[in-house]
């Protein structure tokens, strides 16, 4: 079967500082990654998706990047973090052939400060 | 434009049935979507509808209206761990989908 997984789970951090969140997938190849971010009480915005190594798709311009090295793995990186930039991000995967349902990750709580 | 609408808020009793709907405008249409999000989690996939009709899957079921640009998800036999939100989602073209806001079930004793 398989299993995303995304760390950290929370994360505290300034503003001015780097960042990287990690999300892996396990049980299945080429899979569509997709990051997320949800602010509170608001659905869902996609910010990068991807359906190959070193294929990425941006969707809002903003001070974040995505990098996808391996297969499996999704990188999302600031060079430098913002107040707005606060959120839960959720990483995704869905099925190679992009029209299935997706599934997430069990998120990041970022709180800049 | 693209456009999602859900309630905001929706309150049932325990034991009960409820449906929440969603109304969509989208550039394209390859399918609709509900996921089920607890406070604080991921969302997790419910359901799919890419004709028109129902699909039932045991306490859920979800309608899709095509012509109408209509969905709603019905929940039966309403236990209190179905307090969550529940998010309807698009996907107008090959890989993105659409979200609404979503709708926050709070359920009574």
């Amino acid at each position: 079967s398989q299993t995303i997984h995304q760390w950290p789970a929370t994360l505290v951090q300034p503003v001015g500082s780097p960042l990287s969140l990690e999300c892996t997938v396990e049980g299945t190849s080429n899979p569509n990654l997709y990051w997320y971010r949800q602010a509170a009480g608001r659905g869902l915005q996609l910010l990068f998706y991807s359906v190959g190594i070193g294929q990425i798709s941006s969707e809002v311009p903003q001070n974040l990047s995505a990098s996808r090295p391996q297969d499996r793995q999704f990188i999302l990186s600031s060079k430098k973090l913002l107040l707005s930039d606060s959120g839960f991000y959720l990483c995704a995967w869905s099925p190679t052939g992009g029209w299935r349902e997706q599934y997430f990750g069990p998120g990041t709580r970022l709180t800049v400060t | 434009g693209q456009n999602i609408d859900q309630p905001t808020e929706m309150t049932a009793t325990e034991g009960a049935i409820v449906q929440i709907n969603c109304t969509y405008q989208t550039s394209g249409f390859n399918g609709l979507f509900w996921y089920q999000q607890h406070a604080g989690e991921a969302p997790t996939f419910l359901s799919y509808n890419v004709l028109d009709g129902l699909e039932e899957k045991g306490r859920f079921s979800s309608f899709l209206s095509r012509s109408k640009g209509y969905s709603y998800l019905l929940l039966k036999e309403l236990q209190m761990k179905d307090s969550a939100s529940y998010l309807c989602a698009v996907r107008d073209g090959d890989y993105q989908l659409i979200w609404g806001a979503g709708t926050k079930l709070i359920i009574k004793p």
